[in-house]
């Protein structure tokens, strides 16, 4: 499809695992935003990249959590050492220039037990 | 920090009813958002407000922007039962870059 497209749709993992959630932006588009949102903090900026400068990551909550973006497209969030805190929807968009709308995925709904 | 701040929360209505969503916003900002979320979906796009009395229409919806009182409302007119759904807004800092900073989010439910 045209959209933004997210992987896996819902992830259930173990505390202290590491996850891997995959980004496949709409094509062409440059910017690629992570959030996550949560029944207790809403809806939270993760991390930001435009292009090939280099990535905001002042939304990220720890170190446990790093993302990339490889070759200006896919994007991998990571979160090592998961903790029960970390269950979320974690959403992807990506815009076609940072100046225009974000458009989102359906997002990964992921749960620590 | 910038602060964004929707009122109200909770919105339940009667259909034909009109209402206003309020969006504050603590910091300079020269971009805001509408989305909608239906529940167990992904954020839907509904405006973009890029100027101080911008105003956008699309439907029932009309969105609003002063930039001087950091102030965007989402106007509902007639309201019809598909429209219940949850509204942010959301806010473009001017100093850090696109991130977005969100509402709380304004949880709509029209009753037939």
């Amino acid at each position: 499809g045209a959209g933004v497209s997210q992987s896996p749709s819902n992830k259930v993992t173990e505390k202290g695992k590491d996850v891997e959630l995959r980004c496949d932006p709409i094509s062409g588009h440059t910017a690629l935003y992570w959030y996550r949102q949560s029944l207790g903090q809403g809806l939270e900026f993760l991390i930001y990249f435009q292009g090939n400068s280099a990535p905001d990551k002042s939304g990220l909550p720890s170190d446990r959590f790093s993302a990339e973006r490889t070759g200006g497209s896919v994007s991998t969030l990571t979160i090592q050492r998961t903790q029960q805190e970390d269950s979320a929807v974690y959403l992807c968009a990506s815009s076609l220039l940072s100046t225009q709308p974000q458009h989102f995925g359906d997002g990964t709904r992921l749960s620590i037990l | 920090e910038l602060k964004v701040e929707q009122n109200p929360l909770f919105l339940s209505m009667q259909e034909g009813k009109n209402y206003t969503i309020y969006c504050n916003y603590s910091t300079t900002s020269d971009r805001l958002y509408w989305y909608r979320q239906d529940p167990g979906k992904s954020l839907e796009s509904l405006f973009v407000l890029l100027s101080n009395g911008a105003v956008k229409q699309e439907g029932r919806l009309m969105a609003s922007l002063d930039t001087k009182a950091r102030l965007s409302t989402l106007h509902i007119t007639a309201a019809v039962h598909d429209l219940s759904a949850t509204y942010f807004c959301a806010v473009v800092e001017e100093t850090s870059g696109s991130r977005l900073t969100f509402g709380e989010g304004t949880q709509l439910t029209v009753n037939p």
